[in-house]
């Protein structure tokens, strides 16, 4: 299957302080999506990218859907410890079937 | 806020047995899927579902696997003869249309057990 590569794999960082992690694919994509995973939980979607070098922000969240489209990042600004999770993102070439990046475990330090 | 719900929300079940895992999509979802995942591992693409019939599956939706939508609001997966690495967390997902411009929203997962 499509490999997607996330780095970093994870990341201890201060509250308040920015984070930014990204994603890889050795294939084109037409949607990047970006999802937030709580322990025993399902993927929360966070942002939809649907246009190569869009950028696209939710809150402190933003997201950008490479030029080449087979890359794209996720920075979060003024980290809260409610940030901690694991981050995936996910591509699509047809919208029918997403293959999702190995993702990012994020721990916030108070 | 409308949301996937999936039950069981835990399965545990003997090697050899079939299992049922159920969702209710969001209701005015067309799109339909399932995914797994592993312990520890990705989230995997298992299959999608659309106006009644199978879109796309990966490898791993093999002729163990089934889905159905026996009524208009239940989304169905059946594993025939389970196998210990069939153990994983099985998520249902849905999306109001298909194509690219399109968000998948997940339950929270079934979590199965073989034993």
């Amino acid at each position: 299957g499509q490999q997607l590569n996330q780095s970093p794999q994870s990341m201890f960082i201060q509250e308040g302080e920015d984070v930014s992690m990204n994603c890889t694919s050795s294939s084109i994509f037409n949607t990047w999506l970006w999802y937030k995973q709580d322990p025993g939980e399902g993927p929360v979607l966070l942002i939809a990218l649907y246009k190569a070098g869009e950028l696209t922000s939710n809150g402190r969240l933003t997201a950008q859907f490479g030029i080449t489209r087979k890359d794209s990042f996720l920075n979060i600004s003024a980290s809260i410890p409610s940030d901690v999770g694991i981050y995936f993102c996910a591509g699509s070439r047809t919208g029918n079937q997403f293959y999702f990046g190995t993702g990012t475990s994020l721990t916030v330090i108070p | 806020e409308p949301e996937v719900t999936q039950t069981p929300s835990h399965q545990v079940t003997q090697m050899g047995q079939e299992v049922i895992l159920r969702c209710v999509p969001i209701s005015n979802h067309l799109y339909f899927y399932w995914y797994r995942q592993i312990l520890g591992q990705k989230v995997e693409f298992l299959v999608s579902f659309y106006n009644n019939e199978i879109s796309e599956k990966s490898e791993i939706f093999d002729d163990q696997f089934s889905v159905e939508r026996p009524d208009g609001s239940n989304f169905t997966l059946k594993i025939r003869s389970t196998k210990l690495e069939d153990s994983a967390m099985y998520f249902c997902a849905s999306n109001e249309q298909g194509g690219l411009n399109t968000e998948a929203f997940f339950g929270q997962g079934t979590r199965l057990t073989v034993v």
